[in-house]
């Protein structure tokens, strides 16, 4: 089975940093261009990022308004995707989600909140 | 940046009755090279992660009931529910994939008449 499970929410005070991480199984995680999609709260869905598979030359591509503050980053030996998160600002504050990526995002793990308030 | 128009904002529709969700993009999302529209459709249950639906315009994802089905083509699309059920109470999103920063619609909330 397909399954992507994300970690490393929490509450974080403004300026602060976060790492989550994302967790696949189920399929060749190395094959796989991957997104992270986030959802603040009673609103709808914006788009993050997403990294290419390492053969597509890996690299990472940002909305505007985390451009600069987070990075996106995989390690396919460990099958896992990360999303660093620094300078982290009220307005970050929603679950984030992990997804497959082929333009669409076909697969979606459950999501992790982040909360950023003093 | 593209600009993805959703309307209705929500929609009450009653059982067994067709659901018709529209989407407008900003630009076409039409391309050239393939002939292809590079838009998807995804269903969000309360409290869960959304759900991808169709890709390229109309084609339904493995598993998705044939009752959901995609139309358009370059700025104007169409989700359409031919037969409502309960457990299609839901948000629907559309989203374009032609070009980042991939933009969302704002929603539309579907429930039971």
């Amino acid at each position: 089975e397909v399954q992507l499970v994300e970690s490393g929410g929490g509450l974080v005070k403004p300026g602060g940093s976060l790492r989550l991480s994302c967790a696949a199984s189920g399929f060749t995680f190395s094959q796989a261009a991957m997104s992270w999609v986030r959802q603040a709260p009673g609103k709808g869905l914006e788009w993050v990022g997403r990294i290419k598979k390492k053969s597509d030359d890996g690299t990472a591509v940002y909305a505007a308004p985390v451009q600069g503050r987070f990075t996106i980053s995989r390690d396919d030996s460990e099958n896992t995707l990360y999303l660093q998160m620094n300078s982290l600002k009220t307005e970050d504050t929603a679950v984030y989600y992990c997804t497959t990526y082929r333009g669409y995002m076909d697969v979606w793990g459950k999501g992790t909140t982040v909360t950023v308030s003093s | 940046d593209f600009v993805m128009t959703q309307s209705p904002d929500s929609l009450a529709v009653s059982l067994g009755e067709r659901a018709t969700i529209n989407c407008k993009s900003s630009q076409s999302v039409l391309s050239s090279s393939n002939n292809k529209n590079f838009l998807a459709w995804y269903q969000q249950k309360p409290g869960q992660p959304p759900k991808l639906l169709i890709s390229w315009a109309s084609t339904r994802e493995s598993g998705v009931p044939d009752r959901f089905s995609g139309s358009g083509s370059g700025t104007d699309f169409t989700l359409t529910i031919s037969s409502l059920q309960a457990e299609d109470v839901a948000v629907y999103y559309c989203q374009e994939y032609y070009a980042t920063p991939f933009t969302f619609g704002q929603g539309t909330k579907l429930e039971i008449k």
